[in-house]
């Protein structure tokens, strides 16, 4: 089993949709968790980071964490065109600076 | 917000030839850099992991005599792709640690074309 599972995708919503995409774990080690995305042919931008359970919202982001069950969300309300990324989810455990990467969820969305 | 500089964001070089990658943290001192490579359509795979003024560890299966690092301060690591082969052509990521607060920050990658 690998450590992060993540279904590449590709996720295509109209313009307005709510997009959700999610990640789960086998490390319950794992404290901090990361949202990134990646555009094509750049590198990876931190949208959103969670320590521990919860949930974080940061304008149209809304990031959930949890940890009961190993898995994790990422809400993007009113998707525009502009947030057609790939989108990857990422833990490290506390003490140990190594990420590890889901293979990431390509999005589209459609004007 | 902080800033990796990656340097050159392309390079196409000719076989058996060696090629060096820059990595620079803009605004902030890093205490550790990461190299990734990425595969189209996959996620990031860890190569090595580089402390400032030591040696870097690199991940099984990576071979540290060609993939050469190098973090000489806080704001610079350096990858050298040596005797280069037409498989190591991929996409080439870095990422900072900031010393002072929680959080990775990635350069914008470097695709390498080995001919």
């Amino acid at each position: 089993q690998k450590e992060v599972e993540q279904d590449p995708g590709p996720l295509s919503v109209p313009e307005g949709a709510i997009v959700s995409l999610n990640c789960t774990y086998s490390n319950s080690a794992f404290q901090y968790f990361m949202w990134y995305r990646q555009y094509s042919r750049k590198g990876p931008e931190l949208l959103m980071y969670t320590y521990s359970s919860g949930n974080k919202e940061d304008g149209r982001f809304t990031a959930q964490v949890d940890k009961s069950s190993k898995y994790i969300s990422l809400f993007i309300r009113d998707s525009q065109p502009s947030d057609s990324a790939t989108y990857l989810c990422a833990m490290s455990v506390t003490g140990n600076n190594r990420l590890a990467f889901g293979k990431g969820n390509q999005v589209v969305v459609i004007p | 917000g902080a800033v990796v500089s990656q340097h050159p964001s392309r390079v196409i070089c000719k076989s058996g030839t060696s090629v060096k990658i820059e990595c620079r943290s803009l605004d902030f001192q890093a205490t550790t850099m990461f190299w990734y490579r990425q595969f189209p359509k996959k996620s990031l795979m860890l190569m090595a992991t580089s402390n400032e003024g030591s040696k870097a560890t690199y991940e099984q299966g990576v071979e540290k005599d060609k993939f050469l690092i190098n973090h000489a301060s806080l704001t610079l690591s350096t990858l050298t792709v040596t005797s280069a082969h037409p498989e190591d052509s991929s996409f080439y990521i870095c990422s900072a640690q900031d010393r002072d607060r929680y959080g990775y920050t990635f350069g914008s990658g470097t695709r390498l074309t080995v001919v």
